[in-house]
């Protein structure tokens, strides 16, 4: 089946350090690929995606790239702020077949709690 | 703007009582999903249904059921609450466009079972 992980947290950076989440994923055929933001108190926001091998997904200065020879999916920003503080989802979408009841369900990596101090 | 609905934030209820969770979503989305989130374990799909009257178990369905009577509200039931179902549960729902991979997720309800 379907699965996702994520490096482990939390993690804890300084204001303007440099973020890398890790994810990799187990899929077969060709997933989507998802990163989740969720605030305190808050659920789930889709940050960015990416849909097929190669694809950049990027948003609010975050990027990851779709590598489907290393199955990854990690999560980048050059310069973090106090207002990133939050959990970092990595999912994935299985395609399913046309029509099929299966098809877009997500698959969640266990989430990593990021915390920006000024 | 598009909308989920969670009808609780907080609830609290004790082993044994049967427990209703709702979900509204406003957005005329076909798919629907509950999920729980627990620390260290991320989220875990307990049913999903993608019509109305329609479900399909997810990967935990043990102890839950679900009911779509109309498009637009998705409950999730627990028949009788126990200690081991005290969790954070989000609601989700995404439109069965191909071109759409985008969920929406309600604010989520925090459920405490003593």
């Amino acid at each position: 089946g379907n699965s996702v992980t994520q490096m482990e947290g939390p993690v804890t950076l300084s204001e303007e350090a440099f973020l890398t989440i890790n994810c990799t994923y187990t899929a077969t055929g060709y997933p989507s690929l998802f990163w989740y933001v969720q605030y305190p108190g808050e659920g789930l926001q889709l940050l960015l995606k990416a849909t097929k091998a190669d694809d950049k997904g990027s948003n609010k200065g975050f990027e990851a790239t779709y590598r489907k020879e290393t199955t990854s999916f990690h999560l980048e920003k050059g310069s973090v702020q106090v207002s990133d503080s939050a959990v970092y989802f990595c999912a994935l979408s299985d395609r399913g077949g046309a029509g099929g009841t299966s098809y877009g369900k997500l698959t969640f990596g266990q989430g990593t709690i990021l915390t920006v101090h000024p | 703007d598009v909308k989920v609905t969670q009808s609780s934030r907080y609830l609290v209820k004790r082993t044994g009582e049967k427990v209703f969770l709702e979900c509204v979503q406003d957005m005329d989305h076909e798919n629907m999903f509950w999920y729980r989130q627990d620390p260290g374990l991320g989220l875990r799909l307990i049913y999903f249904s993608y019509d109305v009257k329609m479900k399909e178990k997810g990967d935990i369905p043990e102890g839950y059921s679900v009911s779509r009577e109309k498009k637009e509200r998705f409950s999730l039931i627990l028949e009788s609450a126990s200690t081991n179902q005290t969790s954070m549960y989000l609601c989700a729902s995404r439109a069965r466009d191909r071109g759409n991979y985008g969920y929406t997720f309600g604010s989520g309800t925090r459920l405490t079972v003593v």
